[in-house]
């Protein structure tokens, strides 16, 4: 059975640092890229960060680049998301999802929430 | 960036009823390989998304074919032949031809 597991959310300051994880197993993590996608409170998706599948290529939307960093340990079948100089505008729940060789997400996780309030 | 409009933002249904969810794009999804990455997923209420359906027509392993995908270029439409309970989410198209990734902005779909 293939499972994605977040961890490492929670209730942060603004302008603070949290570092997210992502466990998978049930599939060749290795084989894949990796996605963070986040989800405003009562708000739609937003794609944020991917990396290929060999730490090759890592690609960041505008609005999380230069604060956010993905990352991968394929030996540890981890996905890693470093979120520094956090804004409240952050706060959503964090999903990650592979990406398949057809462009599509069909592994998810369950998700992790990150406030950012003071 | 590339955007997907979605319509209706709403849809109200019966069970039984078939229904249908219009996304267009701002620009054309068809890329040079052939290829057109334009995938639907259903979010059902405190659940992750899950893929329905990828590269416009292709039903993910799973899903039921009362769901299917058609279009090209800029003009995708999802269809439920006949919705059932279960079906009530909100719907969103997404689409990686052109970086970055964007999603629609969802159809929630309820049951009458």
């Amino acid at each position: 059975e293939v499972q994605l597991v977040e961890s490492g959310g929670g209730l942060v300051q603004p302008g603070s640092s949290l570092k997210l994880s992502c466990v998978a197993s049930g599939f060749t993590f290795s084989n894949y890229g990796m996605n963070w996608i986040r989800q405003a409170p009562k708000k739609g998706l937003e794609w944020i960060a991917l990396i290929y599948y060999d730490s090759s290529n890592k690609y960041y939307a505008d609005s999380v680049k230069g604060r956010f960093t993905i990352s991968r340990d394929n030996s540890k079948n981890t996905l890693y998301l470093e979120m520094n100089s956090l804004r409240s505008e952050d706060t959503a729940m964090y999903y990650c999802a592979n990406y398949n060789n057809y462009g599509a997400f069909d592994y998810w996780g369950q998700g992790v929430m990150v406030t950012v309030s003071s | 960036d590339v955007v997907l409009t979605q319509t209706p933002p709403t849809l109200s249904a019966t069970i039984g009823q078939s229904v249908s969810i219009s996304c267009r794009s701002s620009q054309s999804l068809l890329h040079s390989n052939g290829n057109t990455y334009l995938n639907w997923l259903l979010q059902r209420p405190g659940q992750p998304p899950q893929l329905l359906i990828y590269l416009v027509s292709r039903l993910e392993s799973g899903v039921p074919n009362r769901f299917s995908g058609s279009g090209s270029g800029t003009d995708f439409t999802l269809k439920i032949s006949g919705v059932e309970a279960e079906d009530l989410g909100v719907y969103y198209c997404v689409q990686s031809t052109h970086a970055p990734l964007t999603f629609g902005s969802g159809t929630k779909l309820e049951i009458k």
